[in-house]
């Protein structure tokens, strides 16, 4: 079935740092690809989205781009900051059918 | 503009109880879904609804009944608590095809 793989967390970061957050998946159809972050008590909001193929999706400093050849869509930000501490979660979704969602990866910016 | 509003933010039930949770959207979407997130995974789908009166069961559905007699509520049923069904519980909705708009969570504890 259609599955989503992230990273493994808690990924620890000094403010400023790079990020780079892992995300392939398995579909049998072509998907588009979200990302979504979900800061502590509350609930998931769309961080980005990309359709298809080579789409470049971006927000907040961040950025992700749909990558057929490798089905991958990892998640970059130049520079983090301290409130971007949250879980980030990638999923996809097939037309006609329901999100499918990766475990999420938990990211803590130390000042 | 309100749009997915959830109650209650806590509850704590035990093993045998029975309780609703509420679920409401303002913005006509016609798609609406349950997830429960146990702690360190991911988003497992419960029930979701594609429209009034239409409802379907997800991956874990067990012990979990809705209902969707409008367009703006879906709430769900838990008949008969049980300790596996300690979770945190997401309500989203959407437009066919588009970004989950999530609620901000039920946390509920059965003991």
């Amino acid at each position: 079935g259609d599955s989503v793989t992230q990273m493994e967390g808690p990924v620890t970061l000094s403010e400023e740092a790079f990020l780079t957050i892992n995300c392939t998946y398995t579909a049998t159809g072509y998907p588009s690809l979200f990302w979504y972050v979900q800061y502590p008590g509350e609930g998931l909001q769309l961080l980005l989205k990309a359709t298809k193929a080579d789409d470049k999706g971006s927000n907040k400093g961040f950025e992700a781009t749909y990558r057929k050849e490798t089905t991958s869509f990892h998640l970059e930000k130049g520079s983090v900051q301290v409130s971007d501490s949250a879980v980030y979660f990638c999923a996809l979704s097939l037309v006609g059918q329901n999100f499918v969602f990766g475990p999420g990866t938990r990211l803590s910016v130390l000042p | 503009n309100a749009g997915v509003t959830q109650t209650p933010k806590f509850r704590i039930l035990k093993i045998g109880q029975s309780m609703t949770l509420q679920c409401t959207q303002d913005m006509n979407h016609n798609y609406m879904y349950w997830y429960r997130q146990d702690p360190g995974m991911g988003l497992k789908l419960i029930y979701y609804s594609v429209g009034a009166g239409i409802t379907d069961k997800g991956e874990v559905p067990n012990g979990y009944n809705v209902s969707r007699s409008t367009t703006e509520d879906f709430p769900l049923r838990l008949e008969l608590a049980a300790p596996s069904q300690t979770s945190v519980y997401f309500c989203a909705s959407s437009l066919g095809g588009a970004p989950l708009h999530f609620g901000n969570g039920t946390r509920l504890t059965v003991t």
